[in-house]
């Protein structure tokens, strides 16, 4: 299975952009990248994913580098709400690829 | 409205006597998930449906088993629970196709006396 690397953790200000990276160097051409987070005592919830180009939705923008060896997870403005842990995941486009989480970044954010 | 219900959300047991945790879905989704989260931890896949067709993960204790009755029920059974399958058990269910999103309960918390 492709795998990722993420920070263990980062610390943002409130009110700020928060840039969170992962790393998946061994991507294949068909993996699809996945972004999801987990609120405190609360299931994870899906937030954006992309296969080569930008990606932007109500809740975030994933940044892909060229070769997709690398990805950003961007929260265009920071609250309180957003700390959380944020799983980068790698999913193959064939239909029955699992789910499967690394270890996550964990984003606290500062009032 | 909650469109994956884990049914309940706090469940204790005691040491050895099987349990069975419920999760339904509104969605209509060919996939479900079961997944084990111990604190601290990130999720860990324990296995998967895909419509009928049953994903065992190579690392999955003989203990846990599954069923799906039918497209909205999945039921996970711990037949001899012990101390350390206390955790939060997740389920979770999509669309089928790597581009789609998964859709989390909010998850039961077991607790093994």
């Amino acid at each position: 299975d492709a795998k990722t690397t993420q920070p263990n953790s980062m610390e943002s200000n409130e009110e700020e952009p928060v840039h969170l990276p992962c790393n998946h160097s061994t991507i294949s051409g068909t993996d699809y990248i996945h972004w999801y987070r987990q609120l405190p005592s609360q299931g994870p919830e899906y937030v954006i994913h992309g296969l080569t180009s930008n990606v932007n939705n109500r809740m975030a923008s994933l940044a892909i580098a060229e070769d997709r060896k690398s990805s950003t997870l961007i929260l265009h403005r920071a609250t309180l709400r957003d700390a959380a842990v944020y799983y980068c995941i790698l999913r193959a486009v064939s239909g029955n690829t699992p789910l499967v989480f690394g270890k996550g970044t964990r984003l606290s954010v500062i009032a | 409205d909650a469109m994956v219900i884990q049914n309940p959300r706090y469940q204790v047991t005691q040491f050895g006597k099987p349990v069975t945790l419920s999760c339904s879905q509104t969605l209509n989704h060919n996939v479900m998930y079961w997944y084990q989260q111990k604190s601290s931890q990130a999720p860990k896949l324990l296995f998967h449906y895909y419509d009928k067709d049953f994903n065992n993960e190579a690392d999955t204790p003989d203990n846990f088993q599954s069923r799906r009755p039918n497209t909205s029920f999945c039921f996970l059974d711990i037949r001899s629970p012990g101390l350390g399958d206390a955790a939060m058990y997740l389920c979770a269910t999509s669309r089928g196709g790597t581009g789609t999103e998964a859709f989390f309960g909010q998850g039961t918390r077991l607790t093994v006396v």
